[in-house]
């Protein structure tokens, strides 16, 4: 079983375009993320919900739509697609978000989104 | 906003041996931790480190937390093939009341190849 899945694995589209990565945690986690691993490799967090609701929102643009149905998902919606929305998006959960927060994340094995 | 700088960029070393990677910081964290990213995969948490000063060792991988709070490093001894891999180092802030929501700051990364 995997912890944290996301799907899909691989999407390419148009600028432009609206598209959806889903993500869900078997973990039993109450915290969940979106991080975004850009070509070089450098993994900055975007957005986190603990239990439904948002606790951190970076500096992420409006186009980006994080929704958390529960707490066991956390889809994250993109409109108008650009270029530089092309990276690998990684999901991951944690057990919590308060004191107890160990810094321990489990990621999904991400999804390459390539924007033409 | 926090940025940790982290080195060397890359590696290339025989099997067999021993590697040391860094990161430093600007500002201090109360947690330090060390993942892993294999390929096609998401990063997979190798070590944490709670306290200043600390060492800890996970079978040949060894890390320790700055005394400064600002910096950390991660030697792995005997490096195998299956090394290979990108480390990132990553730190986390606890805010008030000891609630850090999981936000991790990840260096740059260090990519590592082992020659058989």
């Amino acid at each position: 079983d995997t912890a944290v899945s996301q799907t899909p694995k691989y999407l390419v589209t148009q600028m432009g375009n609206d598209k959806s990565i889903k993500c869900e945690q078997n973990l039993g986690h109450d915290t969940m993320y979106w991080y975004k691993q850009d070509s070089k490799k450098f993994l900055k967090i975007m957005f986190s919900y603990n239990n439904k609701e948002l606790i951190i929102n970076e500096t992420v643009p409006n186009r980006f739509s994080p929704k958390s149905p529960d707490k066991a998902h956390l889809n994250l919606h993109i409109n108008s697609l650009e270029l530089g929305d092309s990276a690998v998006y990684f999901c991951a959960s944690s057990q919590s978000s308060g004191p107890a927060n160990t810094g321990e994340l489990f990621f999904g094995e991400g999804s390459r989104l390539t924007v033409l | 906003g926090q940025q940790l700088n982290q080195s060397p960029q890359s590696m290339f070393i025989q099997e067999g041996e021993d590697v040391s990677m860094n990161c430093t910081s600007s500002s201090i964290f109360n947690t330090w931790l060390w993942y892993k990213q294999d390929p096609g995969e998401g990063p997979v948490l190798l070590i944490a480190l709670y306290k200043a000063g600390e060492l800890t060792s996970n079978g040949r991988l060894t890390a320790q937390f700055g005394i400064t709070r600002k910096d950390s490093f991660l030697n792995i001894s005997a490096s195998i093939p299956s090394d290979v891999g990108i480390y990132f180092c990553a730190g986390q802030l606890l805010g008030a009341g000891g609630t850090s929501y999981g936000k991790l700051t990840f260096g740059q990364g260090t990519i590592l190849t082992v020659h058989p």
